[in-house]
């Protein structure tokens, strides 16, 4: 079966850095995406990964690395309205879009 | 603001009702999503459409019924619910080309079903 992990919650300190891991197994590999969203929100889209390296945008950055099935977004100077939900996603051969569960990131100050 | 209208916001229905979720988006896509957001859960995908066609229905009890009447316009109609339905129905649309093909999310219809 397909399947997206990442960690359920993660809490860190305002300013501090933060990586949220993904890791993936799914049929086939057509990019992997993450998206943000604030409680009651839409989620919005933050980065997309199609290449092995590093993208970055910003404060956030995200990293592929397709051999290893594994993706993470690193956020930089944490601000308090950076507490929010972290979606992944990859798109398989087929195209369609598998989510994880998304990770609750807590910013305390 | 992502472009994705939902309304309404927030719905409490019971068992019985019939009642309708709406979705627009002023973005010029041509694909319209329904999906399923439970807490802790990954997202579940239920329709697409593209220009206005159903391509996909995801195993998606009868009792949800989606409307395509054009581009802009998506609902879905719920009838006989269950509480297990409870959820936020998100709506999302994606333009037709482009390289990357991300989702444009509306913030979604908190359903609750007594």
């Amino acid at each position: 079966g397909q399947n997206i992990d990442q960690p359920t919650e993660m809490t860190a300190t305002e300013g501090a850095i933060v990586q949220i891991n993904c890791t993936y197994q799914t049929s086939g590999f057509n990019g992997l995406f993450w998206y943000q969203q604030h409680a009651g929100e839409a989620p919005t889209f933050l980065s997309y990964n199609v290449l092995d390296g590093l993208e970055e945008k910003g404060r956030f950055s995200s990293f592929l690395s397709r051999s290893k099935g594994y993706s993470y977004l690193l956020l930089k100077e944490l601000q308090m309205k950076d507490s929010a939900s972290y979606l992944c996603a990859v798109r398989d051969s087929n195209y369609q879009l598998i989510w994880g569960a998304g990770t609750k990131l807590i910013i305390k100050p | 603001e992502t472009g994705v209208t939902q309304t309404p916001r927030h719905l409490v229905m019971g068992m019985t009702n019939k009642k309708s979720l709406k979705c627009e988006q002023h973005l010029g896509h041509n694909a319209m999503y329904w999906y399923k957001q439970s807490a802790k859960k990954p997202l579940e995908l239920m329709f697409v459409y593209n220009f206005k066609e159903q391509t996909e229905n995801n195993s998606v009890p009868s009792r949800f019924s989606p409307e395509c009447p054009n581009s802009s316009h998506l609902f879905l109609h719920l009838h006989t619910l269950q509480p297990e339905d409870s959820a936020l129905y998100l709506c999302a649309s994606r333009p037709a080309g482009g390289e990357v093909g991300e989702l444009f999310f509306g913030e979604g219809s908190r359903l609750t079903v007594l």
